[in-house]
């Protein structure tokens, strides 16, 4: 079946440490994305990328890090210069051009928990 | 710059009654519209989308949205809750399919919990 898997699911980490989650799709979608959830606050965009070795910056990409070295990858580093960065952590893929372009699907997505 | 409104927070209803929650968007341009729902601790898994043609359109789950463009309004609705439609539900603006240049990602409003009575 295609679709978009994240993992870990849960992940721990200490303050001042570098984390990264996955995020893989054998949808074979051009465009990938990373949003973050908090509560109240709806889904705000960290980075996209719609093609392989180019991204963009989204809303807040204060420190994270993307790479996208593969079409079906685009994991997410979050770097200890981040001041918050307990929360849940979503990974959507689309198709870049074409009919259905925009309409993205998204990973079950990472629960991060900083202490 | 383009957002999306949703005005309620929190709504609860009873299981069979009717449903609508509310979107308002704010866009430059022809938006393409979205209903998407989360259940707790999941992805969000699309409802229905709306770029052209009938402003009533149909999702899965037996959910419907109407899309008002002199109210700026994309309301989804449903005529008989189950409980199983317990979830949050949100509401996403984005660029016309099949526009290449720009930021293609979607802006997505703060979300309306729902709560279904038994």
């Amino acid at each position: 079946d295609g679709g978009i898997t994240q993992s870990p699911k849960y992940l721990f980490r200490k303050e001042g440490q570098n984390v990264t989650l996955s995020c893989e799709q054998n949808l074979n979608h051009d465009a990938m994305y990373w949003y973050r959830q908090d509560p109240g606050q709806g889904l705000r965009l960290i980075y996209y990328s719609q093609i392989v070795n180019d991204f963009q910056k989204g809303d807040i990409a204060e420190g994270y890090s993307v790479s996208r070295e593969k079409k079906e990858s685009f994991p997410l580093t979050v770097t200890s210069a981040q001041k918050n960065p307990t929360a849940f952590y979503l990974c959507a893929s689309s198709m870049w051009g074409g009919a259905r372009s925009g309409e993205q699907y998204f990973g079950p997505g990472t629960r991060l928990t900083v202490t | 710059a383009q957002s999306v409104t949703q005005p309620d927070i929190h709504i609860t209803v009873s299981e069979g009654a009717s449903l609508e929650l509310r979107c308002n968007y704010s866009y430059g341009a022809t938006p393409y519209l979205f209903w998407y729902v989360q259940s707790p601790g999941q992805g969000l898994q699309l409802l229905l989308k709306y770029f052209s043609g009938d402003t009533l359109v149909q999702g899965i789950k037996g959910f419907e949205a109407e899309f008002k463009r002199s109210q700026s309004s994309f309301n989804l609705r449903k005529p008989s809750v189950h409980w199983s439609d317990a979830a949050e539900y949100f509401c996403a603006v984005g660029q016309a399919p099949g526009v290449v240049t720009g930021r293609r990602a979607l802006t997505f409003g703060s979300g309306t919990r729902l709560q279904v009575q038994p």
